[in-house]
């Protein structure tokens, strides 16, 4: 079965902890993608990555970090410096970024952090 | 900062009728423009995606673009109550992907 998967499906945080979230495909994409959506609101970009080793930045980084170490895997930490994480947390994969069918985003389930 | 503008809604439709679905885009270069179905607690799910003016139909979806206008919209004919969801506007353009909040689709049997 092609996909993204992320876990864990429900996570819990308390004050001053820093917790990863992962994000597996097995698409064979090149790019993939870490959102952030609050209620109410538009899916914001938190990081992305292009290709192997290489991630930039989104509008909302701060108190976020990434790696990129395996093409299949990108996985969000969210430090104890974000100051609001309670929030859904999307990751999305896509062919790469050049060309029309290629930015199609594609996502896993989701992770849901509560802060307690 | 490069906006994309959907219509909150509530929108309700009777079975059978057709749901249309706007969305307004800032961003004049843009190059591609997707529709996501987004059910409650669960992640978007693309359902279409347009890229050139005009219409754009898959089963039961159309798409319609005018980029001179900088509006995207989706019709949905024969709306089933399994389409109730929140539909996600999309507008992408050289490496950055802009969503709009959504507009909440309620389909009444």
């Amino acid at each position: 079965d092609g996909g993204i998967t992320q876990s864990p499906k429900y996570l819990f945080r308390k004050e001053g902890q820093n917790v990863t979230l992962s994000c597996e495909q097995n698409l064979n994409h090149d790019a993939m993608y870490w959102y952030r959506q609050d209620p109410g609101q538009g899916l914001r970009l938190i990081y992305y990555s292009q290709i192997v080793n290489d991630f930039q930045k989104g509008d909302i980084a701060e108190g976020y970090s990434v790696s990129r170490e395996k093409k299949e895997s990108f996985p969000l930490t969210v430090t104890s410096a974000q100051k609001n994480p309670t929030a859904f947390y999307l990751c999305a994969s896509s062919l790469g970024t050049s060309g029309r069918a290629y930015n199609e985003q594609f996502f896993g389930p989701g992770t849901r952090l509560t802060v307690l | 900062q490069k906006e994309v503008e959907q219509n909150s809604g509530p929108l309700s439709v009777p079975e059978g009728a057709i749901a249309s679905l706007n969305c307004t885009y800032s961003d004049r270069v843009s190059q591609s423009f997707f529709w996501y179905r987004q059910y409650s607690g669960k992640s978007p799910e693309l359902i279409m995606s347009i890229y050139s003016n005009g219409d754009k139909e898959d089963g039961r979806f159309t798409a319609q673009l005018n980029k001179a206008s900088q509006y995207v919209s989706l019709l949905i004919r024969d709306s089933q109550p399994s389409d109730s969801a929140t539909y996600l506007c999309a507008v992408y353009n050289n490496n950055d992907m802009r969503f709009g909040a959504g507009t909440r689709l309620t389909v009444k049997p």
